[in-house]
C-alpha cells in the first residue's frame, strides 16, 4: 500500500477554481485509475490510463482532465471545480487483475 | 456496460454469527470478481477474489461463491468479530486493464 501515494490528502477549494490531485506510484505498473466515492454510489471511474500518454474516459469524466507524461504519475485536474465534485478521490494501480488503492484525497468544494 | 448490484446496503449481526453479502452482475463476459473492505476513513483493501473458472474460494473465515449461470456472487464471513465492521464492496471486471464495476457497498456492523 505504501507504494501508491496521493496528495493532498485534504483540500478545500471554491467553485470555479482549478484543482489538481496528484497520484504517484513507486512501482512501474502500466495501469492507473481515478475513482470518486460518494455515498450511495460506491466507487465510480473517472479516468484510466494503460501507459504513459494513453488515457481514456470512465463513466463520470465530465469536468475532469488527466495526463500521464510519466508512468509513475497520474494527476487529475478539475478544470473549474463545482460543488458536485465534492467527494473522496481514490487513485489505483493494477499490476495484474487486482487494483490497489491509494489513501484517497478528500475534496470539499465551497 | 456492466451493472453490479449489491445487497443488502446495511447489515447488522451479532458477534459470532455469519454475514452474507450478495452481488449480481449483468455482463456474462466478466470473469474476475474481487471483494474489498473499507474501514472508516481508509482506502478499500482487497480481502478476497474469485475468477470465473472457480466456483468457490475460502480464506480462513472469509469465503466467496460464484454462480456464473445466475450471474451472482456472494461474500460469506463466518464467526464475525467486531473488527469485521466496515463497508464491503464487490466488483466485476473482464480482463486486466479493464475497469472495475463496483457495487454500492454494504455497511456491516458486528455487535459485540
Amino acid at each position: 500500500d505504501a507504494g501508491i501515494t496521493q496528495s493532498p490528502r485534504y483540500k478545500i477549494t471554491e467553485t470555479g477554481r482549478q484543482v489538481t490531485l496528484m497520484c504517484h506510484q513507486t512501482w512501474s505498473h502500466s495501469y492507473m485509475f481515478w475513482y470518486r466515492q460518494d455515498l450511495g454510489h460506491g466507487l465510480r471511474l473517472i479516468y484510466y490510463s494503460a501507459a504513459a500518454d494513453i488515457t481514456d474516459k470512465g463513466e463520470v469524466s465530465d469536468g475532469y482532465v488527466v495526463s500521464r507524461s510519466k508512468t509513475e504519475n497520474f494527476p487529475l485536474t478539475l478544470e473549474s471545480a463545482t460543488r458536485s465534485q465534492t467527494s473522496v478521490y481514490f487513485c489505483a494501480t493494477q499490476p495484474q487483475e487486482t487494483q490497489y488503492f491509494g489513501p484517497g484525497t478528500r475534496l470539499l468544494v465551497l | 456496460g456492466e451493472n453490479v448490484e449489491q445487497h443488502p446496503s446495511t447489515l447488522s449481526v451479532q458477534e459470532g454469527d455469519s454475514a452474507v453479502i450478495k452481488c449480481t452482475y449483468s455482463d456474462s463476459a466478466s470473469n474476475y470478481f474481487p471483494w474489498y473492505k473499507q474501514e472508516l476513513g481508509k482506502r478499500p483493501q482487497l480481502i478476497i477474489d474469485i475468477r470465473s473458472n472457480v466456483g468457490e474460494k475460502k480464506d480462513q473465515r472469509i469465503a466467496v461463491t460464484l454462480n456464473k449461470t445466475a450471474k451472482h456472487f456472494s461474500l460469506h464471513i463466518t464467526e464475525t468479530q467486531p473488527e469485521d465492521s466496515a463497508v464491503y464492496f464487490c466488483a466485476a471486471s473482464k480482463t486486466t486493464g479493464n475497469q472495475f464495476y463496483f457495487g454500492t457497498g454494504t455497511s456491516l456492523t458486528v455487535i459485540p
